[in-house]
């Protein structure tokens, strides 16, 4: 099952900040986060494992809330590198090195 | 260290023809994967090999599809004949990090540039 994000497009200025959302309809058990600038590989960012885990990466943060099934991706103070699609991702289980269900993406853009 | 490799960056052929994509995974990664992305959606998994097995193949659209992986290094992904549909990035990602969370183990995985391949 596909997870759900949103929005699926963010105009940001220089400085602001933004949240994207991801969630699921059914129990996740890992939430990986990646960044792809265009014409670029996707890079990952983060992963998380555990309910109410929260990890940082530069002035990108995420939270996992496995009672609701979703997670956020916090970007602050945004700079104009961050500009990207983002790509939520889980696991379909605690199998072992398993595939990465992706979201559709949310595309951000970052104004000076 | 190097990342993982793909080529050709692009490839443009005729409906009908043939296109064979290489991924060279970093070295070491015994996990390697196919992914597909369609103009605009989601990054769709493919396929995922353990060395030189195929270990979830689920993801393959049809048999047009061939994926190997001799020796367990590089991976190619045939795709014969082809149609209009196949259009898209195809990305390899190959992993080996782990994390650890009780019993179980999540990878990292590390993704090529992609293929841009466009069936006309």
């Amino acid at each position: 099952q596909q997870p759900v994000q949103s929005p699926q497009a963010v105009i940001l200025r220089e400085g602001e900040d933004a949240v994207i959302n991801c969630s699921s309809s059914k129990a996740l058990y890992s939430v990986h986060w990646y960044r792809q600038k265009h014409g670029e590989a996707p890079v990952f960012l983060m992963i998380l494992l555990k309910g109410g885990e929260q990890k940082g990466h530069e002035k990108i943060s995420a939270s996992f809330n496995e009672k609701k099934q979703q997670s956020s991706l916090y970007l602050t103070a945004s700079q104009l590198s961050y500009s990207g699609t983002y790509f939520c991702g889980t696991e379909p289980g605690y199998s072992s090195a398993s595939k990465i269900i992706f979201g559709s993406g949310t595309r951000l853009s970052i104004r000076p | 260290e190097a990342g993982v490799t793909q080529f050709p960056s692009h490839s443009v052929i005729e409906k009908g023809q043939t296109v064979t994509l290489r991924c060279d995974p970093i070295s070491g990664h015994d996990n390697l994967y196919w992914y597909r992305r369609v103009m605009g959606k989601e990054i769709k998994f493919l396929l995922h090999f353990v060395k030189e097995s195929k270990q979830d193949e689920s993801g393959m659209p049809n048999n047009r599809f061939l994926a190997e992986r001799t020796g367990g290094t590089y991976s190619t992904l045939k795709v014969q004949p082809a149609e209009l549909e196949d259009s898209g990035v195809y990305f390899c990602a190959s992993s080996q990090t782990k994390t650890r969370y009780y019993n179980h183990y999540f990878y990292e995985q590390y993704f090529g540039p992609g293929t841009r391949l466009t069936v006309t």
